[in-house]
């Protein structure tokens, strides 16, 4: 069955600072992996998907991920964090067995920017 | 109205209420989906409909019971609910459910049980 695991459920970064999001999967297929984020009182927007093209995956507001196959990982990386980044981050993972477009979600990172 | 839209934004109901929560998108899509989002809990899928046609149900309890009429409409019919049930209820849609379409997230409902 497949998973995601979040490394750490709160991030605390300085504005300008990197921002470096974990995400790990577990899949006995060819996963596809989504990083979505959801700002207060909103739904989820994709910030970018891994779809086996390029492993370094560019998403909007500047951040990108790289997939990661030896380390089972997809961590979500921005170089300078802005206070409009604060919001909270998902990965998931599309459950490829179930071919209903199924996404499997992580517990989520809360990022908090500081001025 | 663009994107996905949700009504209400918010609900309080008691135990032996009746309500209803509507989902609309206005993508031209033809996969729809209800999560559940609670506190320290990662988001739960619910239900997926393709082409109005039921594809998934995650072992969700009875009390939960989905209606979709169309491509674009969603529906989740809410009776005698428990407390634990309160949460963030999300609608989404994509193109057609495959597993590498992005899915698109209304605001939600935030629902709480009394």
């Amino acid at each position: 069955a497949q998973s995601v695991t979040q490394l750490g459920s709160h991030v605390s970064v300085s504005e300008g600072a990197l921002v470096l999001l974990r995400c790990n999967y577990s899949s006995s297929v060819p996963p596809y992996l989504f990083w979505y984020v959801q700002y207060p009182n909103q739904g989820l927007q994709l910030l970018l998907k891994y779809t086996s093209a390029a492993t370094l995956v560019k998403g909007i507001n500047g951040f990108e991920a790289e997939f990661k196959k030896s380390e089972t990982s997809f961590h979500l990386t921005k170089p300078s964090a802005h206070m409009s980044d604060a919001a909270e981050y998902f990965c998931a993972v599309s459950d490829a067995a179930s071919n209903t477009g199924k996404l499997i979600f992580g517990q989520g990172t809360t990022l908090q920017v500081k001025p | 109205e663009t994107g996905v839209t949700q009504t209400p934004r918010h609900l309080v109901m008691g135990m032996t209420n009746k309500k209803s929560l509507k989902c609309e998108q206005h993508l031209g899509h033809n996969a729809m989906y209800w999560y559940k989002q609670s506190a320290k809990k990662p988001l739960e899928l619910m239900f997926v409909y393709n082409f109005k046609e039921q594809t998934e149900n995650n072992s969700v309890p009875s009390r939960f019971s989905p209606e979709c009429p169309n491509s674009s409409h969603l529906f989740l019919h809410l009776h005698t609910l428990q407390p634990e049930d309160s949460a963030l209820y999300l609608c989404a849609s994509s193109f057609s459910g495959g597993v590498q379409e992005t899915q698109y997230f209304g605001p939600g409902t935030r629902l709480l049980v009394l």
